[in-house]
Order: C-alpha cells, then structure tokens, then sequence
C-alpha cells in the first residue's frame, strides 16, 4: 500500500451538482496532485498543491478547484458537474525535493454523473 | 507544454519471451520518467523510474532506457508472466516551477499461457 488514500471510493452524481473528493497523502509528503482517468485512457493532470497553493494547472477549466491542509490532506472540487466529468479521479502525493518526484497514488473515487 | 506518446497501445506476448513498450516526450526540460502498471480497477503503482543523468535502469525483469538526445525512452520485460499482464504507463514529468507528471496513453499487455 502507499499510504494514500481516497474517499468516497464511489460516487453517483447528477449533472450540474457538485462534488468534493477527499485524499489523504502519506505522512511527510508536501505535494499533491490530482488527475482524471477516463476510462480506457492515462490519468490526465488536473493540478498540483504544494504547501497548500496550486503550483501548476493541466487543461482543465476553473470549475475544477482545489485545497490542500496542513494536516496532510486536500480536496478536489468540481463545480456544474457534466456528463463527460465521469472517470475515475486519483490523487497522487510525494515530496517535492530537487529532482525527486515520486508520485504515490490513491486508489482513486470513481465519479459517474448522470 | 509536454506530450507524450507511448505504443503500442495493445501488446500480446507468449509467456517467458520479452515486452517492449516505447515512448517518445517532446520537452527537453524533461528529467524524470516513471513507469507504472496498473491492473483492472486499481491504482497505477511505480514499477520503475529513470531521472535524465542515467541511461539505462534494470530491476530483475524489468529495465527501462533513456536517450535524452532522442528524447525516447522504453520499458522492457524479460521472461514475461501471466501476473504481468496490465495496462502500463510511461510518463515524463516537467519540472520547471511546478512538477507535474504527463502520462502516455497506455499500453495493455497480455501475455498468453
């Protein structure tokens, strides 16, 4: 195991709602990162957190929002939820130290909007 | 901004020979490039990793090479088991002010009994 972990591990949502997904990182680690999976395809960089401020964005829109907490975790908010926002969504965390950048994901919320 | 392509995206082997996966990034600013595989309904796991000072990385079956100049990089498995079959996932992370980490598209591998 990594040590990260996601909840809800399932999620049903109806289009335009909006939902939050929670990670906890593994201790110690002071960078987050979440990305879509769709299925069939490779996750897709959402954004990153370091020390609790967004410090890079992928191709994604602003409805796409984030937090990271002091106490190891954060949180991916998405806003006016669309059909194709269905996918599985993970969130990976490591620390951020010269080139070292491991990446340990969670098992990841499987969102469907209907 | 980075991109990377990986393939094959389907890839069937007999048991025991060996898989290549390759995949090709497109900044040069890249320095650091994972490997995960991920099996059906899990989350990816790093199976191996190469920063862009070495060339090549091996760990028992599994061995990954670099040309930087090229800007290629590839995954291979020797002596391939059932328990290999996945769908795995190069990728290249752009460290600049922020790191963040562009995954290929996926290779599923099967191998065959």
């Amino acid at each position: 195991e990594t040590g990260v972990t996601q909840s809800p591990t399932h999620l049903i949502k109806t289009r335009g709602q909006q939902v939050t997904l929670r990670c906890s990182s593994q201790s110690g680690h002071n960078t987050v990162s979440w990305y879509q999976q769709a299925l069939g395809q490779g996750p897709q960089f959402i954004f990153q957190y370091y020390r609790e401020e967004e410090n890079g964005r992928g191709n994604f829109p602003p409805r796409f929002s984030g937090l990271q907490f002091t106490n190891d975790s954060s949180e991916l908010n998405v806003n006016a939820l669309e059909l194709d926002d269905s996918a599985l969504y993970l969130c990976a965390s490591s620390h951020w130290r010269d080139l070292n950048t491991e990446a340990f994901f969670g098992q990841g919320t499987r969102l469907t909007v209907v | 901004g980075e991109n990377v392509e990986q393939h094959p995206s389907t890839l069937s082997v007999q048991e025991g020979d060996s898989a290549v996966i390759k995949c090709t990034y497109s900044d040069s600013a890249s320095n650091y490039f994972p490997w995960y595989k991920q099996e059906l309904g899990k989350r990816p796991q790093l199976i191996i990793d190469i920063r862009s000072n070495v060339g090549e990385k091996k760990d028992q079956r599994i061995a990954v090479t670099l040309n930087k100049t090229a800007k290629h990089f590839s995954l291979h498995i020797t002596e391939t088991q059932p328990e290999d079959s996945a769908v795995y996932f190069c990728a290249a992370n752009l460290y600049s002010s922020a790191s963040k980490i562009i995954f290929g598209s996926g290779t599923r591998l099967s191998i065959r009994p």
